[in-house]
């Protein structure tokens, strides 16, 4: 039971490229979200899906977009890389709302 | 817009110590608190998820207390351990529809040997 994880774990970008961040959970979850963390600021969420085939905007959706693939699922692109998206993203997961929330490792993100 | 605060933002102690941990919210219309542990370069551990009808939460040495109507809440670390030296991190949920949780910085905590 390998819980939520997150490919990459590091990654350089230039401004301008695009990538998509991968995650996965084996909890059989109903709910998945994607964090960013800078310094300062705490967490702030970008995107959510509450359920298989259903996603919604967090508090900064701005520059991202998403895909519930399936119910294990979630991957957050950046289509156009912008220094501001230098950050820590993380992956969650919750059987469902507004139940314990489960954390990724993160993502480290760099962009030049 | 609620607005999470933690307080100290960091905290030095020798091991053995009994400590608390603040955290105050501007919107007291919550759901639920988590509190999380956050390593070096690590995702976050969940600890303690207080509902809004509770007043405590245990969980081995440690007690998280919530005062809704203050927007107040706290965890207690009894005996605190060097393992227990990372971030901590107060998250209270709204309680209407898809409420999102709302992290304060969280305070830093080192325990010495």
């Amino acid at each position: 039971n390998a819980g939520v994880t997150q490919t990459p774990k590091f990654q350089v970008l230039k401004t301008g490229q695009s990538m998509t961040l991968q995650c996965a959970q084996d909890m059989n979850h109903n709910s998945m979200y994607w964090y960013r963390q800078d310094p300062g600021m705490g967490l702030r969420l970008i995107y959510y899906s509450a359920s298989e085939g259903t996603t919604d905007k967090g508090e900064v959706p701005n520059g991202y977009n998403v895909s519930r693939l399936n119910k294990r699922e979630f991957s957050l692109r950046l289509e156009s890389a912008a220094p501001s998206q230098t950050s820590v993203y993380f992956c969650a997961s919750t059987v469902q709302e507004p139940d314990t929330q489960y954390f990724g490792p993160g993502t480290r993100l760099t962009v030049l | 817009k609620q607005e999470v605060t933690q307080i100290p933002a960091a905290l030095s102690v020798p091991e053995g110590e009994n400590l608390v941990l603040n955290c105050s919210f501007t919107d007291s219309a919550i759901y639920n608190l988590q509190w999380f542990r956050q390593d070096p370069g690590k995702g976050l551990t969940s600890l303690l998820l207080i509902q809004s009808s509770q007043r405590e939460q245990t969980s081995g040495r440690l007690n998280a207390s919530l005062d809704k109507s203050s927007g107040r809440s706290t965890l207690y670390i009894a005996a605190s351990q060097p393992g227990d030296s990372a971030t901590y991190l107060c998250a209270p949920r709204g309680n209407t529809g898809f409420q999102k949780l709302v992290f304060g910085t969280g305070t830093r905590l080192l325990v010495s040997p």
